[in-house]
């Protein structure tokens, strides 16, 4: 059973670039989440996917969309990237919308220089 | 707004038992998770609690009392291997993280 995939591992990006992160959720699960983790902190919730539509979204600007595909497969995209986007992003499954369990992916580093 | 507040560090010996607290703001909330975090790793599930009392997994357990907007992560007979970061995510409209609390096995 395999648990959930993100591509790619580690990114090198410049300022103004876009950059598009990859995640297969766990077999089973429906709901991906995805989280931006600084380094020395907790993972910052950006947003969640549900039947191929965002559901809920933190306090994150418009440059940072996603978008669900039909096999619960998902995609996190950054435009204008900045410094501070540096962080491992992290994407977390689980089956429906609850919230009690959350499987992570190995997550992608993102660095932007 | 929504927040979780845990302590940064926490040190104890192997075999010892440290109990790891978080409290949080009440408004919208309806569960507390815990997840545990090696260095350089992804965080693990260990706990969920929906409803006041004790949840005991193994050498895990995880408390909540919503009248007290309290709760916390119990780790008994301490290993080398449980040197980690611990964070409790508060269920909101969105998910919310502590800061994460190290902690430090020593021999």
């Amino acid at each position: 059973d395999a648990g959930v995939t993100q591509s790619p591992t580690h990114l090198i990006k410049t300022r103004g670039q876009q950059v598009t992160l990859r995640c297969s959720p766990k077999s089973g699960h429906d709901t991906v989440s995805w989280y931006q983790q600084a380094l020395g902190q907790g993972p910052q919730f950006i947003f969640q996917y549900y039947e191929e539509e965002e559901r809920q979204r933190g306090n994150f600007p418009d440059r940072f969309s996603g978008h669900q595909f039909p096999n619960y497969s998902s995609e996190l995209n950054v435009n204008a990237l900045l410094l501070g986007d540096s962080a491992l992003y992290l994407c977390a499954s689980s089956l429906g919308q609850g919230f009690d369990t959350q499987y992570f992916g190995p997550g992608t580093r993102l660095t932007v220089l | 707004g929504q927040s979780l507040e845990q302590p940064s560090e926490v040190t104890a010996v192997e075999g010892a038992i440290v109990q790891i607290n978080c409290t949080y703001q009440t408004s919208g909330f309806y569960g507390l998770s815990w997840y545990q975090q090696h260095d350089g790793g992804a965080p693990t599930f260990l706990s969920y609690n929906a409803l006041d009392g004790l949840e005991e997994t193994g050498r895990f357990s995880s408390f909540l009392s919503r009248s007290d907007s309290y709760g916390y992560l119990l780790l008994q007979e301490l290993q080398m291997k449980d040197s980690a970061s611990y964070f409790c995510q508060g269920g909101y409209s969105t998910l919310t993280f502590g800061k994460g609390t190290m902690l430090l096995v020593s021999p």
